[in-house]
């Protein structure tokens, strides 16, 4: 069984469009996160959600739009994407909270056109 | 906010021991170190943790020094799978994990 897993695993799609990236876990963690990695493999947190509640927002434009349905699922919502968007999207899950082990997932490689 | 400094990249050879050491100047009383990996197209995955002195695990060793102000990670006679790149992460508030360290093992 996966323990984090994303769907999908790429994603192409054009300049102005929408689009979301799923992420579930199945640790029964309480805390769920998304990353950002660029091209320069810098890996920075955008969010992070505890027990479906916002509790991390980075600086992040207001086209990145998190949703979390319960604390097993924390989505990732893109409104028009823009060519500064291609990266790769981690999600990851800790027990409690931040200073728990954080468990990532595979990654979506997202790349704009 | 605790930013780490480590080196942009490392090479070794099978069977020798690596040792990666992270900066942390800034890092605070509350704050622990912990050590990720991340092999091509995964996410990263934790290798080890600690606060002061050296812990051990069964992957690698980590040296923490009194001030606190760097870190050490010790790899044991590296393999070709260990080439990854070995993060630094402290300051829990920020999950700062920089751009880490990409460690080459070569044969």
């Amino acid at each position: 069984d996966t323990a984090v897993s994303q769907t999908p695993k790429y994603l192409v799609t054009q300049m102005g469009n929408d689009k979301s990236i799923k992420c579930e876990q199945n640790l029964g963690h309480d805390t769920m996160y998304w990353y950002k990695q660029d091209s320069k493999k810098f890996l920075k947190i955008m969010f992070s959600y505890n027990n479906k509640e916002l509790i991390i927002n980075e600086t992040v434009p207001n086209r990145f739009s998190p949703k979390s349905p319960d604390k097993a699922h924390l989505n990732l919502h893109i409104n028009s994407l823009e060519l500064g968007d291609s990266a790769v999207y981690f999600c990851a899950s800790s027990n409690r909270d931040y200073t728990d082990t954080q468990y990532f997932g595979p990654g979506t490689r997202l790349t704009v056109l | 906010l605790a930013k780490t400094t480590q080196p942009i990249s490392m090479d070794s050879y099978e069977g020798q021991e690596v040792n990666i050491t992270c900066s942390h100047n800034n890092i605070a009383t509350n704050d622990y170190i912990t050590w990720y990996q991340q092999f091509p197209s995964q996410g990263p995955r934790f290798i080890i943790q600690g606060y002061k002195t050296k812990v051990t695990n069964e992957v690698a060793s980590l040296f923490i020094p009194a001030d606190r102000k760097s870190s050490t990670l010790s790899l044991p006679r590296v393999s070709l799978s260990d080439t990854a790149v070995y993060y630094c992460l402290v300051n829990f508030n920020k999950f700062y994990f920089g751009s880490g360290t990409k460690l080459n093992v070569k044969p």
